[in-house]
């Protein structure tokens, strides 16, 4: 079945450590997201890639760092710089234009 | 820019009544707007999507929402609550600006439904 693979489901780390999350679809998109989610403030766009080697900032890209060598692939970097980065990340992808976002189960990430 | 405003972050109804969800949307360009719905822990699923074809849309379990211009209004509705709807729902718009398509989401709505 195609579908977009968050890994892994929880992820602890330590202040001061930067810490990659693992976003991979098998559904042909060419646009892929990540989202942040916190209580009471909704999905806030971190980064998106419209195409391979092309990303933009969304609207919390400070702290975040993303590459997109694959069309498969969107890996998310959590920084030391980001201040608060617990929270439940969610990566997406679509089709071209404006179709519907496709959503990972998402990866919990603590840090203390 | 783009933005979504969901009015009320908790709806409780009894199950078999009415659910009414709200959502509306600011956009500078003509929208696609989308209706999703989470379970605690996981990612988003769609419920319904509108793409200009028709104002009333129909999605999955039940759910519909009616697209109003001149209220920039797109909310969610379905006649009779079940207990499995309890879940968080999130109204998105997505628009092309600068060549690129940015999808912003509102701050979401928790359903609850009353046995």
């Amino acid at each position: 079945d195609g579908g977009i693979t968050q890994s892994p489901k929880y992820l602890f780390r330590k202040e001061g450590q930067n810490v990659t999350l693992s976003c991979e679809q098998n559904l042909n998109h060419d646009a892929m997201y990540w989202y942040r989610q916190d209580p009471g403030q909704g999905l806030r766009l971190i980064y998106y890639s419209q195409i391979v080697n092309d990303f933009q900032k969304g609207d919390i890209a400070e702290g975040y760092s993303v590459s997109r060598e694959k069309k498969e692939s969107f890996p998310l970097t959590v920084t030391s710089a980001q201040k608060n980065p617990t929270a439940f990340y969610l990566c997406a992808s679509r089709d071209g234009g404006n179709s519907p976002l496709h959503f990972g189960n998402g990866t919990r990430l603590t840090v203390t | 820019a783009q933005s979504v405003t969901q009015l009320g972050s908790h709806v409780s109804v009894s199950e078999g009544a009415l659910v009414l969800l709200r959502c509306n949307y600011s956009s500078s360009v003509p929208p696609y707007l989308f209706w999703y719905v989470q379970y605690p822990n996981q990612g988003l699923q769609l419920l319904l999507k509108y793409t200009s074809a028709a104002t009333l849309v129909k999605g999955i379990n039940g759910f519909e929402a009616e697209f109003k211009k001149s209220e920039t209004s797109f909310h969610l509705t379905k006649p009779s609550a079940h207990m499995s709807d309890a879940a968080e729902y999130f109204c998105a718009v997505s628009a092309t600006s600068g060549g690129y398509q940015k999808v912003t989401f509102g701050t979401g709505t928790k359903l609850q439904v009353i046995p």
